[in-house]
């Protein structure tokens, strides 16, 4: 399994600025993940993270708006830039364990942009 | 192309057994997995299954069939407690998990 911690667990923010949320897992991995989730919905992902390669990220998000650091094997941070309302929601970081397969969320950052 | 569905909402009963199924087309299908997540936390880790069958652990056991595109979660001896969104989801051949949109469990006395 893995433990993952997040900051800040929420915040409340002004149009225009930017927040750097960060991730920390307690062990080793490769494979991370960025999503983000409406309340009531599903989760929609950012980008993958893998350690020693550039991000990569999903149609309608670019690294412009959301740029995403990876260090090192147990870190990792997402910035929001320039933030608007419509990017109002919860921010999730996940890792991926292989064999077997299991994935680990962080505990989410509520973000609130007035 | 990827898709995935699952019912919106299902209601159980306190002691009784549910199943939560999910269907599935994912190009380079390499396993799916079951979630749970209770209102504003975020989603646990329930199971994956990559080969045909029924794994158990537990109260909980996840299906799956391969040929079929399908899957389901199955819960006995249900607790007030299970009441949450059910989430599944598939993974492709480049780790990529495609999502459904969950199912919400809503169990009563």
């Amino acid at each position: 399994s893995a433990v993952i911690s997040q900051k800040p667990s929420r915040d409340i923010c002004q149009r225009g600025t930017s927040l750097t949320i960060q991730c920390q897992v307690d062990s080793q991995v490769t494979m991370m993940f960025w999503y983000r989730q409406q309340p009531g919905q599903s989760l929609t992902l950012i980008a993958t993270a893998n350690q020693g390669s550039e991000a990569t990220y999903e149609s309608g998000f670019v690294i412009d708006k959301f740029p995403i650091s990876r260090p090192n094997l147990t870190f990792s941070t997402l910035t929001v830039s320039n933030m608007s309302p419509e990017d109002s929601s919860i921010y999730l970081c996940s890792v991926l364990l292989r064999e077997p397969y299991e994935q680990y969320f962080g505990p989410g950052t509520r973000l609130t942009v007035t | 192309g990827q898709n995935i569905d699952q019912p919106t909402e299902m209601t159980a009963t306190e002691g009784a057994i549910v199943q939560i199924n999910c269907t599935y087309q994912t190009s380079g299908f390499n396993g799916l997995f079951w979630y749970q997540q209770h209102a504003g936390e975020a989603p646990t880790f329930l199971s994956y299954n990559v080969l045909d069958g029924l794994e158990e652990k537990g109260r909980f056991s996840s299906f799956l069939s391969r040929s079929k595109g399908y899957s389901y979660l199955l819960l006995k001896e249900l607790q007030m407690k299970d009441s949450a969104s059910y989430l599944c989801a598939s993974m492709d051949s480049n780790y990529q998990l495609i999502w459904g949109a969950g199912t919400k469990l809503i169990i009563k006395p």
